[in-house]
């Protein structure tokens, strides 16, 4: 199957920093998907991309569908203690397999205050 | 807001024992999914559903089998528990996109520990 590629790991930054994360992968999607799981929750939707080269905001969150369909970013600005998490990406293929995603194994992110 | 409720949050049972998880969804979607999540492996999928009746096998579905009775309930099943199914269970539903895919929405998870 796809495999998608994420990295970094893990990262441990000051509150305060900007912080970049990336998703690549070896075959296109139609669709990246981010998502934030806190601590004992489920996986939360940030932002959905739908086109290549889309740029789409969501308060401190930016992300963009690479021009290639094979990667996606998220950039995250200004960061605070509650940014912690793990952030996932998301990969899906039109009419494909029931709305099927391909997921990333992760980001882990801590926050200095 | 779509709502995704799985039953348990936290869960022990025995090895061997039929185990039952179950999850709801309240925004009518057609399709649902069950993940495990284990430290370093992300999510892997196990199953999914995109009608009732209706089941497709995922990346791991071994020593697994679901339950899609009615459209709003999707019921994982381990059918003689073992040790290492031991892990984080996240049940997730999306809707059928006319024209583009649809997200994902997920539950809180059920965390199972198999003694």
């Amino acid at each position: 199957g796809q495999q998608l590629n994420q990295s970094p790991q893990s990262m441990f930054i000051q509150e305060g920093e900007d912080v970049s994360m990336n998703c690549t992968s070896s075959s296109i999607f139609n669709t990246w998907l981010w998502y934030k799981q806190d601590p004992g929750e489920g996986p939360v939707l940030l932002i959905a991309l739908y086109k290549a080269g889309e740029l789409t905001s969501n308060g401190r969150l930016t992300a963009q569908f690479g021009t290639t369909r094979k990667d996606s970013f998220l950039n995250i600005s200004a960061s605070i203690p509650s940014d912690v998490g793990i952030y996932f990406c998301a990969g899906q293929l039109r009419n494909f397999g029931a709305g099927k995603s391909t997921f990333g194994d992760g980001t882990t992110l801590t926050v200095k205050p | 807001d779509v709502k995704v409720t799985q039953s348990s949050r936290y869960l022990v049972k025995r090895t061997g024992e039929k185990v039952f998880l179950e999850c709801v969804q309240d925004m009518d979607h057609e399709n649902m999914f069950w993940y495990r999540q284990d430290p370093g492996l992300g999510l892997r999928l196990i199953y999914f559903s995109y009608d009732v009746k209706m089941k497709e096998k995922g990346d791991i579905p071994e020593g697994y089998s679901v339950s899609r009775e009615k459209k709003e309930r999707f019921s994982l099943i381990l059918e003689s528990a073992s040790t290492n199914q031991t892990s984080m269970y996240l049940c997730a539903s999306s809707d059928l996109g006319r024209n583009s895919n649809q997200p994902q929405h997920f539950g809180d998870g059920t965390r199972l520990s198999i003694l």
